[in-house]
């Protein structure tokens, strides 16, 4: 089966950077995927990885280390519109992604 | 272009009734997928459809039927509807090898 880990919450500060862990555990592997969700609203994709390494999109990035089965998202310049949950997300299939619990990111001014 | 379409947006029902969740996405995706998400909790996978003409269970799949229409649209069905159902359900769509995934606005369903 299928089993993802991040941090329930974590805060930070405007202008500041942050890492948001996933661990993940998954008979198979096809891709790590981040997706942004403000409260009410519908996810978003932002990021994914297939490949170990680093991924840069704008003021985010997304790290996947396949041998550790970790990956974490990476924001920058951090601004109040960024107070939202984050989801990690795996896929042993293209179309059979399982989603983490999510990791609510408080900005604060 | 609207992208994917869900309705209703808000539905309460009663214990037993039963109903209908449609769903539509214009992107000319090939793949759909419902998930449902609950308080605290991540979202999961209901059913989803690789392409027109199949279907297959998710990791909650129970309670639930689905039918794909044609390529545009992706029904889920509650026969008969239990509390424990009370969700929110996403239905979301994605192109052939492509891990994005682009999701509806969602349909809050209360069953009391």
């Amino acid at each position: 089966g299928q089993s993802l880990e991040q941090p329930s919450e974590v805060t930070a500060v405007e202008g500041a950077i942050v890492q948001i862990n996933c661990t993940y555990q998954t008979s198979g592997f096809y891709g790590l995927s981040w997706y942004q969700q403000h409260d009410g609203g519908a996810p978003t994709f932002l990021s994914d990885n297939d490949l170990d390494g680093l991924e840069e999109t704008g003021s985010f990035s997304s790290f996947l280390s396949r041998s550790d089965s970790y990956g974490y998202l990476l924001l920058q310049e951090l601004q109040m519109k960024d107070s939202a949950s984050y989801f990690c997300a795996v896929g042993n299939n293209f179309n059979k992604f399982y989603f983490g619990s999510g990791t609510k990111l408080n900005v604060k001014p | 272009n609207a992208g994917v379409t869900q309705t209703p947006k808000f539905q309460v029902l009663k214990t037993g009734q039963s109903m209908t969740l449609q769903c539509a996405q214009d992107m000319n995706h090939n793949s759909m997928y419902w998930y449902r998400q609950d308080p605290g909790m991540g979202l999961r996978l209901i059913y989803y459809s690789a392409s027109e003409g199949t279907t297959d269970k998710g990791e909650v799949p129970n309670g639930y039927n689905v039918s794909r229409l044609n390529k545009r649209e992706f029904s889920l069905r509650l026969e008969s509807a239990a509390p424990s159902q009370t969700s929110v359900y996403f239905c979301a769509s994605s192109e052939v090898g492509r891990e994005s995934y682009t999701f509806g606005s969602g349909t809050r369903l209360t069953v009391v």
